[in-house]
């Protein structure tokens, strides 16, 4: 079945750029997207990218797609520690026949902001 | 209120009760989910609800069973669960279900815990 991987850790300091990536196995890939979800809490929608795309960027984020490689990227610029939480990409299991709507989570990476 | 809502936001039950969660969107979407969340592993979709039918219904033992009553609530009953079914079960919404690839919503989630 369809996979998404992600690093489980990343630490940065405080100012400093993140990156954080993931990789997914399913070619017919619609939407990807960027939850991010703080101690206690649900899951936030960041921000999303049709898979037409290359780049979309949205104030301090910036969300890069490799379709080739099928490969997704997260640039949180000027990181704080209240950006501190762990993040998931998700791939829609888009389907043509409308049959399919899922979203498949990696693990998430959980990113450390130290001041 | 706004958004999604969950109740309880925990709950400690021990394996012969009979429990349910509840949640509820206020976003006017029409397709509703539950998801499992346990410590180091990826979110597991457990059940969909798109306009009121079970859509998707993931390999969950019977001892979970879901209830949506109309597009807006969304119930989870339990009863004699195993304390490996301790966990983060969130719910999320969304505008729809299928190809287009709808973004979801979540919930603050219920930590459950059985004893």
């Amino acid at each position: 079945g369809e996979d998404v991987e992600q690093s489980l850790f990343l630490s940065v300091r405080e100012g400093d750029s993140s990156v954080i990536n993931c990789t997914y196995t399913d070619s017919s890939s619609t939407y990807l997207y960027w939850y991010k979800q703080e101690p206690g809490a649900g899951l936030q929608l960041l921000t999303y990218i049709f898979s037409n795309m290359d780049m979309k960027q949205d104030q301090r984020l910036t969300v890069l797609l490799n379709k080739k490689d099928k490969h997704l990227s997260l640039r949180i610029a000027d990181t704080q520690t209240g950006d501190s939480a762990i993040y998931f990409c998700a791939d829609n299991e888009g389907r043509i026949y409308n049959q399919g709507g899922k979203l498949i989570f990696g693990q998430g990476t959980e990113l450390s902001v130290k001041p | 209120e706004t958004g999604v809502t969950q109740t309880p936001r925990h709950l400690v039950m021990g394996m012969t009760n009979k429990k349910s969660l509840k949640c509820e969107q206020h976003l006017g979407h029409n397709a509703m989910y539950w998801y499992k969340q346990s410590a180091k592993k990826p979110l597991e979709l457990m059940f969909v609800y798109s306009l009121e039918e079970r859509v998707e219904n993931n390999s969950v033992p019977s001892r979970f069973s879901p209830e949506c009553p109309n597009s807006s609530h969304l119930f989870l009953h339990l009863h004699t669960l195993q304390p490996e079914d301790s966990a983060l079960y969130l719910c999320a919404s969304s505008q729809g279900y299928g190809d287009r690839g709808y973004e979801q919503y979540f919930g603050p989630g219920t930590r459950l815990t059985v004893t």
